[in-house]
């Protein structure tokens, strides 16, 4: 089955315990997204990876990392997660060489607290 | 640079009646535009999208909507409301190269 996964689905953490949030699909698609959801904000885009090695910020990418070493794993990683980092992260990944241009397919998310 | 403005955060509906959700965007360049679904506790999910070509695009669900060019506008409709439709719809505009902008989002309440 076509999917996105992330790990974890819930994670409840202090401030400046560094974790990372795993993004894994299974398509071949060459672009992968982080984005976090908040009320009344919608989704904003923290970071974009084109390709292997190829990563680029997005709207939102303070205390944020990224890397893309394989093509399908493209990690999310907070160094020093702070209390509004707290929200609902989704990853997506799209394939503009299927000619489905910038159509994302989502991740099921990760609910993130931050004490 | 491009905005999407989703007009209502919340809209409520009879079940039955016509689903219209406001979508109005900005963009430099000829856009992609989207309308996705949320469903409690999930992910989203396409309901459908403009690209090229015919300017009425039908989606999954009975949902439909129509670029307009000249009003910047994306609308979604559906002629008759059910209670499964009951969800967050966001609207979502892109110039190319991954750069993909969402509106606020709007919940879709159904009444009985």
């Amino acid at each position: 089955e076509a999917q996105v996964t992330q790990n974890p689905r819930y994670l409840i953490t202090v401030t400046g315990k560094k974790l990372t949030v795993t993004c894994s699909q299974n398509m071949n698609h060459e672009y992968m997204s982080w984005y976090r959801q908040d009320p009344g904000l919608g989704l904003r885009q923290i970071y974009y990876s084109m390709n292997v090695e190829v990563t680029d910020k997005g709207d939102v990418p303070e205390g944020y990392k990224v890397s893309r070493k394989e093509k399908r794993n493209f990690p999310l990683i907070l160094e020093s997660p702070s209390p509004n980092q707290t929200s609902l992260y989704f990853c997506a990944s799209s394939s503009p060489a299927s000619g489905d241009t910038d159509t994302q397919y989502f991740g099921p998310g990760t609910r993130l607290t931050v004490l | 640079a491009q905005s999407v403005t989703q007009l209502g955060s919340h809209v409520s509906v009879s079940e039955g009646a016509l689903v219209l959700l406001r979508c109005n965007y900005s963009s430099s360049v000829p856009p992609y535009l989207f309308w996705y679904v949320q469903y409690p506790n999930q992910g989203l999910q396409l309901l459908l999208k403009y690209t090229t070509g015919a300017t009425l695009v039908k989606g999954i669900n009975g949902f439909e909507a129509e670029f307009k060019k000249s009003e910047t506008s994306f609308h979604l409709t559906k002629p008759s409301a059910h209670m499964s439709d009951a969800a967050e719809y966001f609207c979502a505009v892109s110039e190319g190269y991954q750069k993909v902008t969402f509106g606020i989002g709007t919940k879709l309440q159904v009444i009985p």
